[in-house]
């Protein structure tokens, strides 16, 4: 399996725009997590699903702010409207399941928003 | 309020043990303790995971007391390939949900 593959990997948009992050979780995988990593705020958990249905979504900063699983092989992550104080980088992980296990990581989204 | 307390940075040598702990008041009575390495502009990655006393990996080792309320990543004989941020990562219960508690992460520099 290639890991958790994440798209695209540097993102620059203008404040204001919509962005919309990608991730596919490694085959088999059951549950899938979305962070946010800032120098600031350090490594945040944002959202986390388990079979395709979040589990919680209190992480997320506020309603700019969506995420979903439509199938156990892709997720998004949405912002809009995307403001600079989003800038950070995202990452999507994915792991066997929910609970006790090794999650392993994408190699993340550098979002910049201008 | 769970949380994860760690220390911000640490310093040491190649070749010296450098014990890292974590300290997780509240961490959920079946959840484990598990450990993660991260080198700049990549992902966290997993090294080690224990629920109590002691577990050893060809990396690491994780040392848990009794009371489970802190735990230390042990790394023997480091090297400069070491140089990393450290966090450590628990479950809590809070408000009947299950939560998942990151640390602020240990900044561990080695010097030749």
């Amino acid at each position: 399996d290639a890991g958790v593959i994440q798209s695209p990997r540097h993102e620059v948009t203008e404040m204001g725009q919509e962005v919309t992050l990608r991730c596919k979780p490694i085959s088999g995988h059951n549950s899938l997590f979305w962070y946010r990593q800032t120098m600031m705020r350090g490594l945040e958990l944002l959202i986390y699903f388990n079979n395709n249905v979040p589990i919680d979504d209190s992480g997320m900063p506020e309603d700019r702010f969506s995420a979903k699983m439509p199938n156990a092989s892709f997720s998004t992550l949405k912002i809009q409207p995307s403001e600079p104080r989003d800038s950070a980088v995202y990452f999507c992980a994915s792991s066997f399941q929910l609970m006790n296990t090794e999650a392993f990581f994408g190699q993340g989204t550098r979002l910049t928003v201008v | 309020l769970a949380k994860t307390t760690q220390p911000i940075s640490m310093d040491s040598y190649e070749g010296q043990e450098v014990n890292i702990t974590c300290s997780h008041n509240n961490i959920a009575t079946n959840d484990y303790i598990t450990w993660y390495q991260q080198f700049p502009s990549q992902g966290p990655r997993f090294i080690i995971q224990g629920y109590k006393t002691k577990v050893t990996n060809e990396v690491a080792s994780l040392f848990i007391p009794a009371d489970r309320k802190s735990s230390t990543l042990s790394l023997p004989r480091v090297s400069l390939s070491d140089t990393a941020v450290y966090y450590c990562l628990v479950g809590a219960v809070m408000d009947s949900n299950y939560q998942l508690i990151w640390g602020a992460g240990t900044k561990l520099i080695i010097k030749p």
